[in-house]
């Protein structure tokens, strides 16, 4: 069964400064991987996601992300942050043979300072 | 594009009590998720649905939870009687693709119901 980690409980970065977050997984096989965005009283919404092919994969909002399968990571990252940025992120990975069903992190909560 | 859409927002009840919460999935998507996320963790799945069959529904606690999807469009679900432990917030997912799109297929959230059992 897979699995995701988020080492990062809690982030405080300043605004316009660059910003990673983490996310090792656990999967024997090729993951799909996903990172979401979750705002205060919103549900989450899709930042991007990785299923093959180029291992940077841009998404929304300026956030971009590497699949790194020789270290199992898929870290997101975006060069500046603006205070809008606050808020929740979790990684999450599916897998074909468990169609549908996404494994979520436990995620890490941003805080931007000005 | 209308979002998932999901009530009520917010429900307070005492623990033994029932309770009920509505989702409206995007128009046209086939399949349709339950998620339990509680404080300080991810979601986790509870239920999925394709059209108005069940998926999954392996980590969905049999014993007081229910959820059915009549017509293949609106869910509810149900937890009856509800305990202390069930507090968090239930989100609402639909996708387009259903099985034809396996895990590549894009989940769009609900705001979610945030529930606190007292």
């Amino acid at each position: 069964a897979q699995s995701v980690t988020q080492p990062d409980i809690h982030i405080t970065v300043s605004e316009g400064a660059s910003l990673e977050l983490r996310c090792n997984y656990s999967y024997g096989a090729t993951p799909y991987l996903f990172w979401y965005v979750q705002s205060p009283g919103q549900g989450l919404q899709l930042l991007l996601k990785y299923f093959s092919g180029d291992t940077l994969v841009q998404g929304i909002k300026g956030f971009e992300a590497e699949f790194k399968r020789s270290q199992s990571s898929f870290n997101l990252r975006k060069p500046s942050v603006h205070w809008s940025d606050a808020a929740e992120y979790f990684c999450a990975v599916g897998a074909a043979d468990s169609w549908g069903k996404l494994q979520f992190g436990a995620g890490t909560q941003v805080v931007v300072t000005p | 594009e209308a979002g998932v859409a999901q009530s009520p927002r917010y429900k307070i009840i005492e623990k033994r009590q029932s309770v009920a919460f509505w989702c409206n999935p995007i128009s046209g998507h086939a399949t349709l998720y339950w998620y339990q996320q509680i404080l300080g963790q991810g979601p986790k799945l509870l239920i999925q649905f394709q059209n108005n069959g069940v998926v999954d529904d392996s980590q969905l606690p049999k014993d007081r939870f229910s959820a059915e999807r009549l017509k293949g469009v609106d869910s509810t679900l149900k937890i009856q009687p509800a305990k202390l432990e069930d507090s968090a917030v239930y989100l609402c997912a639909s996708s387009l693709f259903g099985l034809a799109g396996g895990s590549t297929d894009t989940q769009y959230f609900g705001p979610g119901t945030r529930l606190t059992v007292l």
